[in-house]
């Protein structure tokens, strides 16, 4: 069964210091993945998506991820959080069958700290 | 900026007791999705909701379970039967298309939790 994973429950980091939230992914022919954060008190929110092409894909609010086949990963990057960063982010693939299904990771907490 | 919401945020009921969660997804999408998410676990796909018919559901969207679109705006998800593990929160998610790589937006989600 198609799956995703991420190791990290909770990523406490400083203020303006550089984080990288982990994802990885069971391999399969198609795979579409996304990153959405739910920052307290609302709905999860789309941060970038891959489908195809670049492997290096740019999301709203400075975040960016990496496509890496070979590991099959999808890690999270910002090289310098705000306090405002401090959210739950989830990892997802699309189920690549005729459905719309959104597989999910359990989520990793990003702690900002001053 | 169009949103999906939900209603209520939390919910409290009692074992057996029968919830109806509610769902408003953006006015101009055609798919409605349920989703779950028990404290610690992974969020979970319950159900896929197109033209009046359920298109997919999980293993988890067992006989307890229903959704309906009572009419042109709410989405509706009803257990008929609580049990302490439906304790959850429950998001509600709409797309103007169908396909895996089609963006779901998703709503706040309800927090359900069966004593």
């Amino acid at each position: 069964a198609q799956s995703v994973t991420q190791l990290d429950s909770q990523v406490p980091v400083f203020e303006e210091a550089p984080v990288e939230l982990r994802c990885n992914y069971s391999s399969s022919v198609s795979v579409y993945l996304f990153w959405y954060v739910q920052y307290p008190n609302q709905g999860l929110q789309l941060l970038l998506k891959y489908l195809s092409g670049s492997t290096l894909v740019k999301g709203i609010n400075g975040f960016e991820a990496e496509f890496n086949k070979s590991q099959t990963s999808f890690h999270l990057r910002k090289p310098s959080v705000h306090i405002s960063d401090t959210a739950e982010y989830f990892c997802a693939r699309g189920d690549g069958g005729a459905t719309n299904k959104l597989i999910f990771g359990t989520g990793t907490l990003l702690a900002v700290q001053p | 900026e169009p949103e999906v919401t939900q209603t209520p945020s939390h919910q409290v009921t009692q074992m057996g007791q029968e919830v109806i969660l509610r769902c408003v997804p953006i006015s101009n999408h055609l798919y409605f999705y349920w989703y779950r998410q028990i404290l610690g676990q992974k969020v979970e796909f319950l159900v896929s909701f197109y033209n009046n018919e359920i298109s997919e559901k999980s293993e988890i969207f067992d006989d307890q379970f229903s959704v309906e679109r009572p009419d042109g705006s709410n989405f509706t998800l009803k257990i008929r039967s609580t049990k302490l593990e439906d304790s959850a929160m429950y998001f509600c998610a709409s797309s103007e298309a169908r396909g895996s790589w089609v963006e779901q937006f998703f709503g706040p989600g309800t927090r359900l939790t069966v004593l």
